[in-house]
């Protein structure tokens, strides 16, 4: 079994300012992570993905995420908010071999940029 | 060509009308989904087509009925819907399914609304 944890529902930042979103997750597995971006009434895209490389993993739009087994983290981290990343942030765990279609969401966290 | 094309943009249905979703992508991925996403909600899993067959239903009703004509295309059929079934219906496609390291492509979805 597996499940994701985002500790906040809402997140507001100031534009310029760093983005630190959070989520703790629970698997059976080495789990796949993965962080994706809804803008609103748009589909959902791939921010990055963490698949047993390197712990500390760079996405697009200078977001980046560290893996931290010790703590079952994943928190997704930018050094300067930009408007544009105003949007709807999810954490998703995936299984292994069989399973692995099975990806489990967050509830989301949204981000509001204050400018 | 990297997109996952959903059709229609938006629909508005009765609840005694017939209609369909069409989703089509030309990545040459083998593996395309269902999701359900209601508002302020992570997407819910709904079908997955692997190779053209469907692998899984993850017990929605029937009045939903999925569809997959060639590995291109992936179709969902809507008859005697709810207005509990209004929500934004994601298409996504990934490279095969079963692989640890499996990425989504979705695409914008459609805005389903019941009357």
């Amino acid at each position: 079994a597996q499940s994701v944890t985002q500790l906040d529902s809402h997140v507001s930042v100031s534009e310029g300012t760093p983005v630190l979103l959070r989520c703790n997750y629970s698997s059976s597995y080495s789990p796949s992570l993965f962080w994706y971006v809804q803008h609103p009434n748009k589909g959902l895209q791939l921010l990055l993905k963490y698949t047993s490389a390197a712990t500390l993993v760079k996405g697009i739009n200078g977001f980046e995420a560290e893996f931290k087994k010790s703590e079952t983290s994943f928190h997704l981290t930018k050094p300067s908010a930009h408007m544009s990343d105003a949007a709807e942030y999810f954490c998703v765990v995936s299984g292994s071999g069989a399973g692995s279609y099975q990806l489990t969401f967050g509830k989301g966290t949204k981000l509001s940029v204050i400018p | 060509d990297t997109e996952v094309t959903q059709t229609p943009k938006h629909l508005v249905m009765g609840m005694t009308n017939k209609k369909s979703l069409k989703c089509e992508q030309h990545m040459g991925h083998r593996a395309m989904y269902w999701y359900k996403q209601k508002a302020k909600k992570p997407p819910e899993l709904m079908f997955v087509y692997s190779y053209e067959k469907l692998s899984i239903n993850e017990s929605v009703p029937s009045r939903f009925s999925p569809e997959c004509p060639n590995s291109s295309l992936l179709n969902l059929h809507l008859h005697a819907l709810q207005p509990e079934d209004s929500a934004l219906y994601l298409c996504a496609s990934s490279p095969q399914r079963g692989t640890v390291s499996e990425k989504l492509f979705f695409g914008s979805g459609t805005q389903l609304s019941v009357l």
